[in-house]
């Protein structure tokens, strides 16, 4: 069955500090994998997608298809990067479906 | 700006009332998604349409449907809404579905049942 996990609910950093969301999958197939991201008030919206391979923001996230991850990472943490993060997949085949993980809110604490 | 408008941002209906939300987007694109979100939990796809093609999820109860009139507009109809039905309901649409796959999301409706 295809699955996203996101082991953490909530991850605090200090501004400045590197961080990184962890992101594991579950998928017999080759997925594509994204990261979404929701600013307080604001709308769910796209931050990266592994096919891409850009930094967005700051922010890069590598596809480990041994290890079945796409843990999102940052250098250096930043006060405006306080958000909720989600992980998703989607199938690549039988109706192309994108399942999403159920989260991790990033705190950077000043 | 092109984007996804959801209509109302918020809505409070009585169990079992019938309840209609709203999805428009100005983006053109082909297909449209309905996802239920309950606190603290990934979004669930209920349904998606590819043009008029509608595609539902095993899992999603018959009491919800959805009609896409048109390109631009698509409703969430919950015909008898249980306790369990409050949840915040995001629409997104994308150009395609293997191409273009990135969605984007409206604000999202929150329903509250009472």
């Amino acid at each position: 069955a295809q699955r996203v996990t996101q082991p953490e609910k909530l991850l605090s950093v200090f501004k400045g500090a590197p961080v990184e969301l962890k992101c594991n999958y579950s998928y017999s197939g080759s997925p594509e994998l994204f990261w979404y991201v929701q600013y307080s008030r604001q709308r769910l919206q796209l931050l990266l997608r592994h096919i891409s391979r850009e930094s967005i923001k700051g922010f890069t996230a590598d596809l480990n298809k041994g290890e079945t991850s796409f843990h999102l990472k940052k250098p250096f943490a930043q006060e405006e990067d306080s958000a909720m993060y989600y992980c998703a997949l989607r199938a690549n085949t039988g109706g192309f479906k994108t399942i999403f993980g159920a989260g991790t809110r990033l705190f950077v604490k000043a | 700006d092109a984007m996804v408008i959801q209509n109302p941002r918020y809505q409070v209906t009585q169990f079992g009332k019938p309840v209609t939300l709203s999805c428009s987007q100005t983006l053109n694109h082909n297909v449209m998604y309905w996802y239920q979100q309950k606190s603290s939990q990934a979004p669930k796809l209920l349904f998606h349409y590819y043009d008029k093609d509608f595609n539902n999820e095993a899992d999603t109860p018959d009491n919800f449907q959805s009609r896409r009139p048109n390109t631009s507009f698509c409703f969430l109809d919950i015909r008898s809404p249980g306790l369990g039905d409050a949840a915040m309901y995001l629409c997104a649409t994308s150009r395609d579905l293997s191409g273009q796959p990135v969605q984007y999301f409206g604000p999202g409706t929150r329903l509250t049942v009472t």
